[in-house]
This record gives structure tokens, C-alpha cells and sequence, in this order.
């Protein structure tokens, strides 16, 4: 149920753009993206539910292709700060599995200046 | 708010020794989960409360305990530990009032060396 990240590694400079992909082989109700810095935990970037919804940061855009199952994490004009590894976490849409999340493993940005 | 506790912050522990990981949140939250973070592997969901007295497994769940018998504790049991349980635990919770996957807080994770 894993989802699957891609590309593994991005390597930017400062200004430059990236998309992070998560595509996964099961219905989904809501796709989740977090970043972690070296050493630290976790943190929350958004939500994005089926129908539409999303919550999270202002400065990060991501869209959620209900029918591919894909979601994509958009990062322009990057700065030094967003240097981490960024996670995807997926829900499905099964009852079963009401709340729980599978995390994918992880894509490493790394800004220079 | 202190948000997610985690102690220790750093354990060593010898093959077959059991202990528990504490986690604790102050943000009256229902759900509560343990993923283990190895390197390549991002997160794996290991067992999560829905609330006090509600538990259950997630993909990785052999080797671990937990129960729910408050809102704000969630400790993590490891029942004998064994080499192949080294990792990073980090426990997370969210309000999550429907059920459904939230906005979730992570604590600031438990290093486990097993020897």
C-alpha cells in the first residue's frame, strides 16, 4: 500500500523549480505531503481530499488527480529553507483503512545557493 | 502547549530486553499513531489509536504493543527486542474528528539502537 515517490533526488539552484510526484495503486480519499529536515521530525505542508478540498501551507501548491490516483507537490522560486526530503502519505478509500496513512519513501531536495 | 512528547530521546537496549517508548500530547487529540523510520524507507505506520481504549495495527505491528488508555498517552511496548527493530519511532497525533486522516503532529522521535 506503499505509494511510490518520484524522482528519488532533486538538486536545484536557488529560484528554480521542482514537482514532486506520488502515484499510488489503490482508491484514494486524501493524499498528505510533509517535509522533514535532517535530524528533525516531520512537518506538515497539506491535504488534499477527494472532491477537491485541500488545507495546508499557503506557499505550496499541489494538484490531486482523483482518477490516476497521482498527486503532485509544486515547488517554485525555491529557497535555501526548502531543502529537506518531502514524504507523501496516502489514505485510501476503503473503510478498512480509515485513517491510516502510508508514506512513500521520500524524495531528498537539496537547494544551493 | 508542549505538543507530542517522546522519552528517551536515545535508547541502547541488548537483544531479548524489553522496554516502552513514551509518547504524550496536550492537544486533546483522539487519533494517535508510532511510525519507525529507517533510512530509504520513509515512514511505516506500526499501531494507531482512534481514541482512549481503541487500538489497532498498521503495516508493521509484530514486535510492538501499545494501549490507549488515555487521550494524551500512547506508549509503545517492544516486547523482546531484536536487532531488525533499530530504528527512528516517532509518534504523532491529530484532531481527526471524522476518523479520517489529519493534519498530523509529530513528536520529536526516540533513537533505538539494538544490540
Amino acid at each position: 500500500q506503499q505509494p511510490v515517490q518520484s524522482p528519488q533526488a532533486v538538486i536545484l539552484r536557488e529560484g528554480e523549480d521542482a514537482v514532486i510526484n506520488c502515484s499510488s495503486s489503490k482508491a484514494l480519499y486524501s493524499v498528505h505531503w510533509y517535509r522533514q529536515k535532517h535530524g528533525e521530525a516531520p512537518v506538515f505542508l497539506m491535504i488534499l481530499l477527494k472532491g477537491g478540498e485541500q488545507k495546508g501551507h499557503e506557499k505550496i501548491s499541489a494538484s490531486f488527480n482523483e482518477k490516476k490516483q497521482q498527486s503532485s507537490l509544486y515547488l517554485t522560486a525555491s529557497q535555501l529553507s526548502y531543502s529537506g526530503t518531502y514524504f507523501c502519505g496516502t489514505e485510501t478509500d476503503r473503510g478498512s483503512t480509515l485513517g491510516r496513512l502510508y508514506f512513500g519513501r521520500g524524495t531528498q531536495l537539496t537547494v544551493w545557493p | 502547549n508542549a505538543g507530542v512528547t517522546q522519552t528517551p530521546k536515545f535508547q541502547v537496549l541488548k537483544t531479548g530486553q524489553s522496554m516502552t517508548l513514551q509518547c504524550a500530547q496536550d492537544m486533546n487529540h483522539e487519533y494517535m499513531s508510532w511510525y519507525r523510520q529507517d533510512p530509504g524507507m520513509g515512514l511505516r505506520l506500526i499501531h494507531y489509536s482512534v481514541g482512549a481504549g481503541i487500538t489497532d495495527q498498521g503495516e508493521v505491528p509484530n514486535g510492538y504493543n501499545v494501549s490507549r488508555s488515555t487521550t494524551e498517552d500512547f506508549p509503545l511496548r517492544l516486547l523482546s527486542a531484536a536487532p531488525s527493530q533499530t530504528s527512528v519511532y516517532f509518534c504523532a497525533s491529530s484532531y481527526s474528528p471524522s476518523g479520517r486522516a489529519d493534519e498530523q503532529f509529530f513528536g520529536p522521535g526516540t533513537r533505538l539502537t539494538v544490540l
